[in-house]
């Protein structure tokens, strides 16, 4: 069982715009502005999207986008292109020098 | 170019020892606290430990703490995890990464271990 909640997976429709929670504790993603977004297509290294909440790293569309209320974490993908089609996954510092994960969302672009 | 290239994995029988290596290249190593996360098959994304730029600060996920250890040399630019005690739930794909404003910005491309007998 992981530490942060994500749902198991998500769709949406090319240009469409689809959201990813990921819920915490006030020990995690409520108590820090610590939280990173992951993409990872299969057979693949995983890729910083995000970093502290909702800063792009360079290179990472603008179609990324995240943003945190409270205990919970999310990241929007707008304008839905094939390639988005991946896992992602979120993670936050937990406070007591550890960092925790989400279990992951499989992303499907219909 | 930065790059992390991960060594060290293979097949270890329960209760056994493993090193895994990590050596970086294209950045200034010493400047950089560095991670291990690794990945389950079929599963999602776990940290394992973290060590700070001098080698001062290390911190360990509670499912390896006692039988992992990180370290590094800098004169090397490399990166250790040293396993011992393995367990079949350590079988996974480890990855070197580094650490960067709160985050994880390069992997290396992982090294497999299996636990098994």
């Amino acid at each position: 069982q992981s530490a942060l909640t994500q749902p198991p997976s998500a769709s949406g429709s090319p240009g469409q715009s689809v959201t990813i929670s990921c819920t915490g504790t006030s020990s995690d993603i409520g108590g820090y502005n610590h939280v990173s977004w992951y993409q990872q297509h299969p057979g693949k290294v995983p890729k910083v999207m995000i970093y502290k909440v909702d800063k792009r790293p360079s290179g990472v569309p603008d179609r990324f986008s995240g943003s945190k209320s409270g205990n919970t974490a999310s990241l929007t993908v707008s304008g839905l292109q094939a390639d988005d089609e991946a896992d992602y996954y979120c993670s936050s510092y937990g406070g007591s020098n550890n960092w925790v994960f989400g279990g992951g969302t499989k992303l499907t672009v219909l | 170019e930065v790059q992390l290239l991960d060594s060290g994995g293979g097949l270890v029988q329960p209760g056994g020892s493993l090193r895994l290596s990590c050596a970086a290249s294209g950045f200034i190593f010493s400047s950089y606290s560095m991670n291990w996360l690794r990945q389950a098959p079929g599963k999602g994304l776990e940290w394992v430990s973290y060590i700070n730029m001098d080698g001062s600060d290390k911190w360990y996920a509670d499912s390896v703490k006692g039988r992992f250890t990180i370290s590094r040399d800098d004169g090397k630019n490399s990166l250790y995890l040293d396993m011992s005690s393995l367990r079949d739930e350590d079988t996974a794909v480890y990855y070197c990464v580094r650490d960067w404003a709160w985050a994880f910005d390069f992997w290396g491309q992982g090294t497999g271990v299996t636990v098994s007998s």
